[in-house]
């Protein structure tokens, strides 16, 4: 079952504003994961942080994660047209590596 | 980067017939490898987990006798989708479990058609 939830379920910013997508979980995690798909394409890794981290940056990319409110946040700045897409965070757990996906963000950058 | 290739990218099948799609992992060894269900606008869902050499283990709902998964090798796994139906029609997304780190690599799916 999904045990991910992004809220919003769809954002539309303009090029240059910053996105903001948030990602809440029910059970104990051992990760959280955020990829990015492009329309009827495959998912691509985006940024990874452990359950003993915080915040996690990757060039424009900037999570966070509060285990104590089972919840994560996924920030872009300075957004470009060709970030458009949609945003998966994704929970894993256990050791059967297997990941759970939430429900996705569709964000579009207009030009 | 580690890359795994998935074909066919798009299918269209008659009802009753059979289709299998590949999963490949092209530079590295994948000892587990994934295969998920995808509606249009919905997320993933997850089918199986496909173990080299040892049968795959499915999710709960997942029909195994008609989603036959099979991974002979360490950088391969199908997943045979047995007497289609158009309620089988949908996208199929595969990755796989690098040993070194905690990553996942994802395939560029298959869009199945069945008519």
């Amino acid at each position: 079952s999904q045990q991910g939830e992004e809220d919003p379920q769809a954002l539309s910013i303009q090029e240059g504003e910053n996105a903001t997508m948030n990602c809440s979980y029910k059970t104990s995690i051992n990760n959280l994961q955020w990829y990015r798909q492009n329309s009827g394409r495959g998912l691509v890794h985006l940024i990874l942080i452990r359950s003993n981290e915080r915040e996690k940056h990757s060039g424009r990319l900037r999570v966070t994660l509060d285990t104590s409110k089972k919840s994560s946040s996924l920030l872009i700045t300075a957004s470009r047209a060709a970030d458009t897409a949609s945003y998966f965070c994704a929970t894993g757990r256990g050791s059967n590596y297997k990941l759970t996906f939430g429900k996705g963000t569709l964000l579009t950058v207009n030009p | 980067g580690a890359v795994v290739s998935q074909h066919p990218s798009w299918v269209i099948c008659k009802s009753g017939t059979s289709v299998k799609i590949e999963c490949r992992s092209l530079d590295f060894q994948a000892t587990t490898m994934f295969w998920y269900r995808q509606f249009p606008k919905q997320s993933l869902m997850l089918m199986a987990t496909s173990n080299e050499g040892s049968k795959a283990t499915y999710e709960q709902g997942v029909e195994k006798d008609k989603f036959l998964i099979n991974h002979a090798s360490l950088t391969l796994s199908t997943l045979t989708v047995t007497s289609a139906h158009p309620e089988d029609s949908s996208f199929y997304i595969c990755s796989a479990r690098q040993e070194s780190n905690y990553g996942y690599t994802f395939g560029s799916g298959t869009r199945l058609t069945v008519v």
